[in-house]
């Protein structure tokens, strides 16, 4: 129990394009969802935490117009990367809680984006 | 404001014990978090303790001492597959629900 997917696993986009990443909670309702962003060597560092049907809360430092988060409903969020650029290459995660364990944080298998 | 201390990279040879170490300073406390991560993958949950004293489970054993903000992630009989980064981490319950902040992590190597 408690799985959390992302989709895609990998992309690959062009500078000044946008992208859109998937978080599903697949057994469960995630009642809320954390973005996180990992570069290379480096920690996890919280981007947002989103709670269904309401504004995602930003971390400070992060742009709101750029990293759009939704959470629609209690099983989906998604993080659109708008306009990417390069420095925007790195490894998102989601994770969501709402399981059983109601002090855990299930983590999805990431989405590496490269921006070329 | 937040601030996780553990040490960087550690090794340690195959079927010993190594002790990962975690500091914290934060603003609020319910509980510390131990993940584990292997390169380009999720972290994946170790262990959890709120309360003070050692958590036991396997291999793998968790030690808090909140007096402290201290705690130590204890890995027995190692193996080669237990090389990969571990990461500490405190829930900070603010607003409702509770976020995560981690460490920086620490690198182990397990070598034959």
């Amino acid at each position: 129990g408690a799985v959390v997917s992302q989709h895609p696993s990998r992309v690959i986009c062009k500078s000044g394009t946008s992208v859109k990443i998937e978080c599903r909670s697949l057994d469960f309702q995630a009642t809320t969802m954390f973005w996180y962003r990992q570069f290379p060597k480096q920690s996890l560092m919280l981007m947002a935490t989103s709670n269904e049907g309401s504004k995602a809360t930003y971390e400070q430092g992060v742009e709101k117009d750029k990293f759009l988060i939704n959470h629609a409903s209690l099983t989906l969020s998604t993080l659109t990367v708008t306009s990417a650029h390069p420095e925007d290459s790195s490894f998102y995660i989601c994770s969501a809680s709402g399981g059983i364990r109601t002090y855990e944080q299930y983590f999805g298998p990431g989405t590496r984006l490269t921006v070329t | 404001g937040q601030n996780i201390d553990q040490p960087t990279e550690m090794t340690a040879t195959e079927g010993a014990i190594v002790q990962i170490n975690c500091t914290y300073q934060t603003s609020g406390f319910n509980g510390l978090f131990w993940y584990q991560q292997h390169a380009g993958e999720a972290p994946t949950f170790l262990s959890y303790n709120v309360l003070d004293g050692l958590e036991e489970k396997g291999r793998f054993s968790s030690f808090l001492s909140r007096s402290k903000g201290y705690s130590y992630l204890l890995l027995k009989e190692l193996q080669m597959k237990d090389s990969a980064s571990y990461l500490c981490a405190v829930r900070d319950p603010r607003a409702g629900y509770s976020t995560l902040t981690f460490g920086k992590g620490t690198m182990l190597l397990v070598s034959p």
